[in-house]
Protein backbone atom coordinates (compact mmCIF):
# COMPACT_ATOMS: atom_id res chain seq x y z
CA UNK A 1 0.00 0.00 0.00
CA UNK A 2 1.46 3.34 -1.14
CA UNK A 3 -1.09 5.29 0.56
CA UNK A 4 -2.33 6.88 -2.58
CA UNK A 5 -6.22 5.18 -2.49
CA UNK A 6 -8.77 4.99 -5.39
CA UNK A 7 -12.65 5.14 -5.23
CA UNK A 8 -14.40 2.88 -6.56
CA UNK A 9 -11.86 0.15 -7.63
CA UNK A 10 -14.29 -1.33 -10.11
CA UNK A 11 -16.74 -0.09 -12.27
CA UNK A 12 -18.97 -1.16 -14.87
CA UNK A 13 -21.32 1.30 -16.96
CA UNK A 14 -23.16 1.37 -19.81
CA UNK A 15 -22.44 3.52 -23.06
CA UNK A 16 -23.81 6.74 -23.21
CA UNK A 17 -23.43 7.30 -19.15
CA UNK A 18 -21.25 9.45 -17.02
CA UNK A 19 -18.79 8.24 -14.56
CA UNK A 20 -16.23 9.85 -11.85
CA UNK A 21 -13.52 8.59 -10.31
CA UNK A 22 -11.77 9.69 -7.13
CA UNK A 23 -7.98 9.75 -5.87
CA UNK A 24 -6.76 10.35 -2.50
CA UNK A 25 -2.86 11.46 -2.68
CA UNK A 26 -0.31 11.02 0.11
CA UNK A 27 -1.47 13.83 2.11
CA UNK A 28 1.62 15.94 1.86
CA UNK A 29 2.11 15.69 -1.95
CA UNK A 30 1.82 18.54 -3.83
CA UNK A 31 1.68 16.80 -7.78
CA UNK A 32 -1.17 14.40 -8.96
CA UNK A 33 -1.28 12.61 -11.99
CA UNK A 34 -3.92 10.84 -14.03
CA UNK A 35 -2.77 7.85 -16.13
CA UNK A 36 -5.11 5.34 -18.25
CA UNK A 37 -3.52 1.87 -18.87
CA UNK A 38 -5.18 -0.88 -21.20
CA UNK A 39 -3.59 -4.43 -21.61
CA UNK A 40 -0.10 -5.12 -22.78
CA UNK A 41 0.40 -0.87 -22.79
CA UNK A 42 2.39 1.48 -20.14
CA UNK A 43 0.57 4.05 -18.60
CA UNK A 44 -0.74 6.68 -20.85
CA UNK A 45 -0.45 10.28 -19.33
CA UNK A 46 -3.56 12.06 -19.25
CA UNK A 47 -2.99 15.24 -16.88
CA UNK A 48 -1.50 16.41 -13.79
CA UNK A 49 -1.85 18.60 -10.87
CA UNK A 50 0.62 20.84 -8.71
CA UNK A 51 -1.65 21.79 -6.28
CA UNK A 52 -5.05 22.78 -7.44
CA UNK A 53 -3.29 23.97 -10.48
CA UNK A 54 -3.89 21.70 -14.00
CA UNK A 55 -1.16 22.47 -15.48
CA UNK A 56 -0.70 19.70 -18.22
CA UNK A 57 -3.38 18.21 -20.26
CA UNK A 58 -2.68 15.08 -23.15
CA UNK A 59 -4.09 16.58 -26.36
CA UNK A 60 -5.24 12.89 -26.78
CA UNK A 61 -7.67 13.44 -23.96
CA UNK A 62 -10.98 14.39 -26.06
CA UNK A 63 -13.56 17.30 -24.43
CA UNK A 64 -15.23 14.05 -22.86
CA UNK A 65 -12.93 13.84 -19.81
CA UNK A 66 -12.50 16.50 -17.35
CA UNK A 67 -10.48 16.60 -14.46
CA UNK A 68 -10.72 18.61 -11.11
CA UNK A 69 -8.26 19.03 -7.75
CA UNK A 70 -10.30 21.45 -5.67
CA UNK A 71 -8.48 22.52 -2.63
CA UNK A 72 -5.14 20.33 -3.84
CA UNK A 73 -6.01 17.40 -2.00
CA UNK A 74 -8.15 15.28 -3.54
CA UNK A 75 -8.85 14.80 -7.21
CA UNK A 76 -11.63 13.51 -9.58
CA UNK A 77 -11.50 12.46 -13.04
CA UNK A 78 -15.13 12.55 -14.90
CA UNK A 79 -15.48 10.75 -17.92
CA UNK A 80 -19.00 11.72 -19.93
CA UNK A 81 -20.70 10.28 -22.80
CA UNK A 82 -18.66 6.87 -21.85
CA UNK A 83 -17.36 5.31 -25.32
CA UNK A 84 -16.30 1.53 -25.12
CA UNK A 85 -12.80 2.58 -26.31
CA UNK A 86 -12.60 4.12 -22.25
CA UNK A 87 -12.60 0.86 -21.12
CA UNK A 88 -8.93 0.51 -19.36
CA UNK A 89 -7.42 0.93 -15.52
CA UNK A 90 -7.79 4.70 -14.63
CA UNK A 91 -4.25 5.11 -12.48
CA UNK A 92 -3.37 8.26 -10.45
CA UNK A 93 -0.27 8.86 -8.47
CA UNK A 94 1.13 11.36 -6.67
CA UNK A 95 4.26 12.89 -5.73
CA UNK A 96 6.31 15.43 -3.71
CA UNK A 97 7.97 18.31 -4.89
CA UNK A 98 11.39 17.65 -3.78
CA UNK A 99 14.75 19.87 -4.69
CA UNK A 100 15.96 17.27 -7.51
CA UNK A 101 14.43 17.89 -11.48
CA UNK A 102 11.43 15.38 -10.90
CA UNK A 103 10.38 12.90 -8.01
CA UNK A 104 9.02 9.59 -7.30
CA UNK A 105 5.58 9.14 -8.58
CA UNK A 106 3.57 6.55 -6.25
CA UNK A 107 0.85 5.03 -7.66
CA UNK A 108 -3.06 4.00 -6.02
CA UNK A 109 -4.71 0.86 -7.32
CA UNK A 110 -6.42 1.91 -9.65
CA UNK A 111 -10.10 1.99 -10.70
CA UNK A 112 -10.88 -0.66 -13.64
CA UNK A 113 -13.89 0.73 -15.71
CA UNK A 114 -15.52 -1.53 -17.95
CA UNK A 115 -18.01 -0.06 -20.74
CA UNK A 116 -20.76 -2.10 -22.21
CA UNK B 1 8.02 7.16 -34.26
CA UNK B 2 7.16 6.32 -30.32
CA UNK B 3 8.56 8.94 -27.27
CA UNK B 4 9.45 5.80 -25.28
CA UNK B 5 10.13 2.57 -26.80
CA UNK B 6 11.07 -1.15 -25.36
CA UNK B 7 11.00 -4.62 -26.44
CA UNK B 8 7.55 -5.76 -25.48
CA UNK B 9 9.34 -9.49 -25.06
CA UNK B 10 9.15 -11.72 -23.40
CA UNK B 11 12.22 -11.78 -21.93
CA UNK B 12 13.54 -15.35 -19.96
CA UNK B 13 16.62 -15.61 -18.15
CA UNK B 14 17.48 -18.30 -15.62
CA UNK B 15 17.79 -17.85 -11.98
CA UNK B 16 20.61 -15.94 -10.58
CA UNK B 17 21.80 -14.62 -14.67
CA UNK B 18 21.84 -10.98 -15.80
CA UNK B 19 18.99 -9.68 -16.78
CA UNK B 20 19.11 -7.14 -19.52
CA UNK B 21 16.23 -4.58 -20.24
CA UNK B 22 16.65 -1.86 -22.63
CA UNK B 23 14.82 1.61 -23.72
CA UNK B 24 14.94 4.09 -26.59
CA UNK B 25 13.84 7.70 -26.38
CA UNK B 26 12.35 10.40 -29.05
CA UNK B 27 13.26 13.29 -27.01
CA UNK B 28 16.68 14.64 -27.37
CA UNK B 29 15.95 17.57 -24.68
CA UNK B 30 14.74 14.67 -21.61
CA UNK B 31 16.46 14.94 -18.09
CA UNK B 32 14.70 12.78 -16.04
CA UNK B 33 14.19 8.77 -16.30
CA UNK B 34 12.64 6.32 -14.54
CA UNK B 35 12.22 2.62 -14.68
CA UNK B 36 9.07 1.11 -12.98
CA UNK B 37 8.16 -2.64 -12.01
CA UNK B 38 4.79 -3.88 -12.52
CA UNK B 39 3.85 -6.95 -11.33
CA UNK B 40 0.32 -8.57 -13.13
CA UNK B 41 -2.41 -7.05 -11.91
CA UNK B 42 -0.92 -4.33 -9.54
CA UNK B 43 0.33 -1.00 -10.25
CA UNK B 44 4.00 0.60 -11.11
CA UNK B 45 6.54 0.80 -8.56
CA UNK B 46 9.43 3.16 -9.21
CA UNK B 47 12.96 0.50 -8.70
CA UNK B 48 15.07 3.65 -10.42
CA UNK B 49 15.42 6.97 -11.26
CA UNK B 50 18.30 8.72 -13.16
CA UNK B 51 19.49 11.76 -14.23
CA UNK B 52 23.10 12.03 -15.27
CA UNK B 53 24.90 10.28 -17.88
CA UNK B 54 26.71 7.19 -16.93
CA UNK B 55 25.91 4.40 -14.43
CA UNK B 56 23.85 4.61 -10.80
CA UNK B 57 23.69 1.06 -8.78
CA UNK B 58 21.47 -0.04 -6.33
CA UNK B 59 21.71 -3.43 -4.97
CA UNK B 60 21.24 -5.76 -7.86
CA UNK B 61 19.75 -2.71 -10.14
CA UNK B 62 21.88 -0.90 -12.13
CA UNK B 63 20.64 2.13 -14.41
CA UNK B 64 22.60 3.37 -17.29
CA UNK B 65 22.10 6.75 -19.26
CA UNK B 66 23.62 7.66 -22.42
CA UNK B 67 21.74 10.35 -23.46
CA UNK B 68 23.68 11.00 -26.64
CA UNK B 69 22.61 7.53 -27.96
CA UNK B 70 19.21 8.62 -26.37
CA UNK B 71 18.99 5.18 -24.61
CA UNK B 72 18.64 3.98 -21.13
CA UNK B 73 18.91 0.33 -19.75
CA UNK B 74 18.07 -1.49 -16.40
CA UNK B 75 20.44 -4.62 -15.61
CA UNK B 76 19.45 -6.77 -12.64
CA UNK B 77 21.74 -8.96 -11.56
CA UNK B 78 21.12 -12.51 -9.62
CA UNK B 79 18.12 -12.46 -11.36
CA UNK B 80 15.20 -14.30 -8.59
CA UNK B 81 11.62 -15.78 -9.96
CA UNK B 82 10.41 -12.62 -7.35
CA UNK B 83 11.47 -10.42 -10.51
CA UNK B 84 9.37 -11.64 -12.60
CA UNK B 85 7.24 -8.65 -14.00
CA UNK B 86 6.75 -6.07 -16.51
CA UNK B 87 9.63 -3.18 -16.28
CA UNK B 88 8.38 -0.21 -17.40
CA UNK B 89 10.87 2.84 -18.99
CA UNK B 90 9.76 6.31 -18.22
CA UNK B 91 10.93 9.91 -19.14
CA UNK B 92 10.03 13.00 -18.25
CA UNK B 93 10.42 15.28 -22.06
CA UNK B 94 11.52 18.78 -22.27
CA UNK B 95 8.41 20.66 -21.61
CA UNK B 96 9.56 22.72 -18.40
CA UNK B 97 6.62 20.08 -16.52
CA UNK B 98 6.32 16.52 -15.04
CA UNK B 99 4.50 15.34 -17.62
CA UNK B 100 5.48 11.42 -17.68
CA UNK B 101 6.18 9.21 -20.58
CA UNK B 102 5.75 4.99 -20.35
CA UNK B 103 7.08 3.10 -22.42
CA UNK B 104 4.91 -0.31 -23.41
CA UNK B 105 7.26 -2.14 -20.57
CA UNK B 106 9.37 -5.50 -21.44
CA UNK B 107 8.07 -8.38 -19.69
CA UNK B 108 10.88 -10.82 -17.80
CA UNK B 109 10.61 -14.23 -16.56
CA UNK B 110 13.27 -15.53 -14.63
CA UNK B 111 13.23 -18.98 -14.51
CA UNK B 112 14.21 -21.24 -11.35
Amino acid sequence: DTGVSQDPRHKITKRGQNVTFRCDPISEHNRLYWYRQTLGQGPEFLTYFQNEAQLEKSRLLSDRFSAERPKGSFSTLEIQRTEQGDSAMYLCASSSQGTSAADTQYFGPGTRLTVL
Amino acid sequence: QKEVEQNSGPLSVPEGAIASLNCTYSDRGSQSFFWYRQYSGKSPELIMSIYSNGDKEDGRFTAQLNKASQYVSLLIRDSQPSDSATYLCAVIPYTGGFKTIFGAGTRLFVKA
